[in-house]
């Protein structure tokens, strides 16, 4: 069973701080971790995939994100955060023969000016 | 390049009565997806499809929802009859291979679905 669970329903910071949106994962084989961007009224779009091929992902918009394996965590990051940067995010999780892709419940990030 | 379609974008029906989502995947997508997303819940799979063939559909509530792939292209989701509790986006995504683990899915803008 694949399972994923995102720490904060809600994260405020102000602009040009730094973002940290946590979520941790639960698989019994090696992972495919993905982190999804929501604006509103809009589809879902893909920042992110960790595959295995490194530990330390870089995505759009200037985000990434780190696999830790001790930790079980895939926390995404950006450095300094903008206006722009204000949606829902979720983290998703792929493993093993499961064919579904699991989400989180998702964290809202509020950039504060 | 195109993206996802989805219409309608908003719907607004009576419990009991039937409603219809479409979606229109980008081209030469094998893979189609329809989740659920219940306000404040990530997006839930309800059916996946490769080209006309469904691949999932454990979490699909088979008495009254249903779902086609017309000749491996557009898609359509019906529910019928619908509940208050079917309240949610409706979220169509398309991918290009077959279901392969790291593949991205891309998905539509969603229908919105109210249930009075």
């Amino acid at each position: 069973a694949q399972s994923v669970t995102q720490l904060g329903s809600h994260v405020s910071v102000s602009e040009g701080a730094l973002v940290l949106l946590r979520c941790n994962y639960s698989s019994s084989v090696p992972p495919y971790l993905f982190w999804y961007v929501q604006y509103p009224n809009q589809g879902l779009q893909l920042l992110l995939k960790y595959t295995s091929a490194a530990t330390l992902v870089k995505g759009i918009n200037g985000f990434e994100a780190e696999f830790k394996k001790s930790e079980t965590s895939f926390h995404l990051t950006k450095p300094s955060a903008h206006m722009s940067d204000a949606a829902e995010y979720f983290c998703a999780v792929r493993s093993g023969s499961a064919r579904q892709l699991t989400f989180g419940s998702g964290t809202q990030l509020t950039v504060l000016p | 390049e195109a993206g996802v379609a989805q219409s309608p974008r908003y719907k607004i029906i009576e419990k009991r009565q039937s409603v219809a989502f479409w979606c229109n995947p980008i081209s030469g997508h094998a893979t189609l997806y329809w989740y659920q997303q219940i306000l404040g819940q990530g997006p839930k799979l309800l059916i996946q499809f490769q080209n006309n063939g469904v691949v999932d559909d454990s979490q699909l509530p088979k008495d009254r929802f249903s779902a086609e792939r017309l000749k491996g292209v557009d898609s359509t989701l019906k529910i019928q009859p619908a509940k208050l509790e079917d309240s949610a986006v409706y979220l169509c995504a398309s991918s290009p291979g077959p279901a392969a683990i790291t593949d991205t899915q891309y998905f539509g803008p969603g229908t919105r679905l109210t249930v009075l």
